[in-house]
């Protein structure tokens, strides 16, 4: 299963809220999708998984979305923090995990 | 605490092998899934290999036949054996546990995500 998330760069302001989009090629179940933050340097972090459910210490303004093929990441109140690169994922199929390309947030 | 240190890599020749490590405290490996996954330079992060409790293995096609996973209770440790090296496999190799269910009171989700991740370890592939 292909993950394509769009737009590849947004460049936003402080207190902003933006969507992200992550559209997979095949069905994904609502259970099999996350999506991670990384920035420069450092290793992917949780934010979200099975589609909505944030992950540990992910404050409310962090929130997914989405079913079937088309899954969402909207981040509101965006600050300096929230600088990174912003990938989907999903288990399943061949080959058993794929990543999207991400979304780099400036 | 929950913490994944990996080790291992290095500079090496197009051709060679490496082994990389990833030495688990505050979960045991043998009691999740695990996966291995790397980051090319400048690029997206891409899926190598899984291991399941059980012991089945599963690997992306780019390395299969020349990578392998397996993991040690004892010192409870992760490993990824690569061999026949590209230049393409050069990268930040990451380690992560893998969720497959969580327990809710009396009732039990499932669902597929990597929690914990390693800071990783680089593997150069050059001549």
């Amino acid at each position: 299963i292909d993950l394509t998330q769009s737009p590849d760069t947004l460049s936003l302001s402080p207190g902003e809220t933006t969507t992200l989009s992550c559209r997979a090629s095949e069905y994904v179940g609502n259970n099999l999708l996350a999506w991670y933050r990384q920035k420069p340097g450092q290793a992917p972090r949780l934010l979200i998984y099975g589609t909505s459910n944030r992950a540990t210490g992910i404050p409310d303004r962090v929130s997914g979305s989405g079913s079937w093929k088309d899954f969402t990441l909207t981040l509101s109140g965006l600050g300096p923090e929230d600088s990174a690169v912003y990938y989907c994922s999903q288990h399943g199929g061949s080959p058993l995990w794929t990543f999207g390309q991400g979304t780099k947030v400036e | 605490e929950v913490q994944m240190v990996e080790s291992g890599g290095g500079l090496v020749q197009p051709g060679g092998s490496l082994r990389l490590s990833c030495a688990a405290s505050g979960l045991s490996v043998s009691d999740n899934f695990m996966n291995w996954v790397r980051q090319s330079p400048g690029r997206g992060l891409e899926w190598v290999s899984h291991i399941f409790t059980g012991g089945e293995t599963f690997y992306a096609d780019s390395v299969k036949g020349r990578f392998t996973i397996s993991r040690q209770s004892s010192n409870n440790t992760l490993f990824l054996q690569m061999n026949s090296l590209r230049l393409e496999d050069t990268g930040v190799y990451y380690c992560a546990r893998v969720v497959y269910s969580i327990l809710t009171g009396n009732s039990r989700s499932y669902y597929y995500y990597m929690d914990v991740w390693g800071r990783g370890t680089t593997v150069t592939v050059s001549s």
